[in-house]
């Protein structure tokens, strides 16, 4: 029972460099999304995909790209990173509308970026 | 977005006390969508509840019970005779936009930081 997996789960960075976060999820959802969380804060939105081959911006979006190729795989990409990007990043996932639409989390990745 | 309000940073019991977490909520809609989210500390956030805006009924779901009352815009959530499992951060939160879109576009609440005493 996987669930959500994400990978690496923990990453540091140097100013300017590039990386990709990984997610993948073992249970047929439709939606996915990604979100960062820093301290003191809530979790905000960076982006999510209804499906596979759309994405769409969420709430912090500024900095990330985003892919989903495949159903079960949800990519967030850092291409010049910045100290401000440090943060604890979670993938979640979840079924489409109705009341099975609960988000499953994975267990975070921890960025760095000095 | 509309704000989710959680006042209580962080809040220390002694094991079998009862615990209550605060969430206010900022809202225009008339049918929306609130969730409670528990973070232990391996860090994994679960869901807990979703309630949506026609049921103001009280939900009781073993040792957890949540309030919601319209008239204060509130929708707290209290835990009767806490445990040391009970330790984690909890977020209230609620979509980001409440019609034609997936409810898992979240607005979150800071969280509150639970800590249970043996």
């Amino acid at each position: 029972n996987a669930g959500v997996t994400q990978t690496p789960k923990f990453r540091v960075l140097k100013t300017g460099q590039s990386m990709t976060l990984l997610c993948a999820q073992d249970m047929n959802h439709e939606y996915m999304y990604w979100y960062r969380q820093d301290p003191g804060m809530g979790l905000r939105l960076i982006h999510y995909s209804v499906g596979e081959g759309t994405t769409a911006k969420g709430e912090v979006p500024d900095g990330y790209n985003v892919s989903r190729l495949k159903k079960q795989n949800f990519l967030l990409g850092l291409e010049s990173a910045a100290p401000s990007q440090t943060s604890v990043y979670f993938c979640a996932s979840s079924y489409a509308g109705g009341d099975n639409e609960k988000l499953f989390f994975g267990s975070g990745t921890q960025l760095s970026v000095l | 977005a509309q704000k989710v309000t959680q006042a209580q940073t962080e809040i220390s019991v002694v094991e079998k006390e009862d615990v209550t977490l605060d969430c206010v909520y900022e809202t225009r809609d008339t049918t929306y969508y609130l969730f409670w989210y528990k973070q232990p500390p391996s860090g994994e956030l679960v869901f807990l509840i979703r309630r949506n805006s026609f049921d103001e009924q009280n939900e009781i779901s073993g040792r957890y019970s949540w309030n919601f009352q319209k008239s204060t815009s509130s929708f707290n959530f209290t835990i009767t005779a806490s445990q040391v499992v009970d330790s984690a951060v909890y977020f209230c939160a609620r979509p980001l936009r409440s019609r034609g879109s997936t409810l898992g576009r979240l607005y979150f609440g800071r969280g509150t930081q639970l800590t249970v005493w043996p």
